[in-house]
């Protein structure tokens, strides 16, 4: 079963412009991770964010996490081609053994 | 530093046909994980080693899937006898901690299979 939730399921914009992912999630957690995945390729770690943090940054990321809505969202400013891939949250959840538990993905497609 | 490594990346059979996946961690990383990704889903946890022991297999079908992690090093993945339903990508991957530490998870490029 996935524990999160990503939205939208597609997202297409121009080059240079900002994009927004959303992920939601059902239980409490430890931590909540964001990976990225081109296609046909391996998932690779973005940004780890802990429960008792707010905001974190990385280069052109930024990530946000509230716990009362349980959700967190993904930003990417000034978008590049090479950001065109697929945007996954992984949850590790409170009491199930540090087991990270996947969403579906955001498909993002940056347009040159 | 190198990679995790899999192998084959692409493998197709025919259904009841047996199938073996390799990976090989990154070094020094205790924790290996199976993940298996179906098309247009994110990755489900199949099996999850700490050395050599399977400390997770709760969502390993285990009637025809076996798992194995010799020397608490490489690792090998068997479907036997494969079904229509096993075509998916299989991801193996590892961390040096925990992921509900401060464990990154880093992947192979997958195994793709497909069952005919």
């Amino acid at each position: 079963s996935q524990q999160g939730e990503e939205d939208p399921q597609a997202l297409s914009i121009q080059e240079g412009e900002n994009a927004t992912m959303n992920c939601s999630y059902k239980t409490s957690i430890n931590n909540l991770q964001w990976y990225r995945q081109n296609s046909g390729r391996g998932l690779v770690h973005l940004i780890l964010i802990r429960s008792n943090e707010r905001e974190k940054h990385s280069g052109r990321l930024r990530v946000t996490l509230d716990t009362s809505k349980k959700s967190s969202s993904l930003l990417i400013t000034a978008s590049r081609a090479a950001d065109t891939a697929s945007y996954f949250c992984a949850t590790d959840r409170l009491g199930y053994g540090n087991k990270l538990v996947f969403g579906a993905g955001t498909i993002l497609r940056v347009k040159s | 530093e190198a990679g995790v490594v899999q192998s084959p990346r692409y493998k197709i059979i025919e259904k009841k046909q047996p199938v073996a996946f390799w990976c090989n961690p990154i070094s020094g990383h205790n924790t290996l994980y199976w993940y298996r990704q179906n098309l247009g889903q994110g990755p489900e946890l199949l099996i999850r080693y700490e050395n050599e022991e399977a400390v997770d297999d709760s969502q390993l079908p285990k009637d025809r899937f076996s798992a194995e992690r010799l020397k608490g090093v490489d690792s090998t993945l068997k479907i036997q006898p494969a079904e229509l339903g096993d075509s998916a990508v299989y991801l193996c991957a590892s961390s040096l901690e925990l992921a509900g530490g401060n464990g990154e998870l880093f992947f192979g490029e997958g195994s793709r299979l497909t069952v005919l």
